[in-house]
């Protein structure tokens, strides 16, 4: 258990260019997650796959925000024309469905700074 | 409207006495809640579940009770220690769900020497 690996740590853009982010998932783990938080809050809830199929989106996830999950192993999240109020953290988390609870097991999150 | 309060302000404690973390919920009917560790510029990490129909659970130094009546979670760190240092989120889990968490945003624990 490699554990969730996200890239990259940090990233700084300046308005209206694109960004994308990478989660590589714990290998056996066949659902994704992906969660913003900002300072002082709690992470929000973005968006969710089982497999590679998107399952549920946020309405936080404007249209300028597009995550995909090929062939059900990492994820990318995209946001086009960033905003400086996309500034945050980007949180992405993965659990294994079967019988009983299985836990969210977080990376370390891409830290966004739209200047 | 549906809420999930923690204390704002940060709890200071001093090491060797128990740390109390308080969860509250309003117009959510969680199946189960759940508790989370974050340190700075990290994710969060899990550390304890409660199902609904559970009134305590227990781990290790960790305490956890669940009280659906006052819509309450209470968060018990015994015998603290400065390494227990971090903010600690509730997160709600709700009926019919697939592991999408609803969180607070967290209190930060500090723990004093």
């Amino acid at each position: 258990d490699t554990g969730v690996s996200q890239n990259p740590r940090h990233k700084i853009t300046k308005r209206g260019q694109n960004v994308t982010f990478r989660c590589d998932p714990i290998s056996e783990h066949n659902r994704l997650y992906w969660y913003r938080q900002t300072l002082g809050q709690g992470p929000e809830f973005l968006t969710y796959f089982q497999n590679e199929a998107q399952l549920e989106k946020s309405r936080l996830l404007s249209d300028r925000f597009s995550a995909e999950r090929p062939k059900g192993s990492f994820s990318t999240l995209e946001i086009q024309r960033t905003e400086q109020g996309d500034s945050a953290m980007y949180l992405c988390a993965s659990s294994l469905e079967g019988q009983g609870f299985s836990p969210l097991h977080f990376g370390n999150g891409t830290r966004l700074t739209v200047t | 409207s549906q809420k999930i309060e923690q204390n704002s302000e940060a709890l200071n404690i001093q090491e060797g006495k128990t740390a109390t973390l308080t969860c509250n919920y309003t117009n959510y009917s969680p199946a189960y809640l759940q508790w989370y560790r974050q340190d700075p510029g990290r994710g969060p990490v899990f550390l304890l579940l409660i199902r609904e129909n559970e009134k305590e659970k227990r781990k290790e130094r960790l305490k956890v009770t669940f009280d659906t009546t006052l819509k309450q979670s209470l968060f018990h760190i015994t015998a603290s220690q400065p390494a227990d240092s971090a903010t600690y989120l509730c997160a709600l889990l709700l009926s019919g769900g697939y592991n999408k968490l609803i969180f607070g945003a967290g209190t930060r624990l500090a723990v004093h020497p």
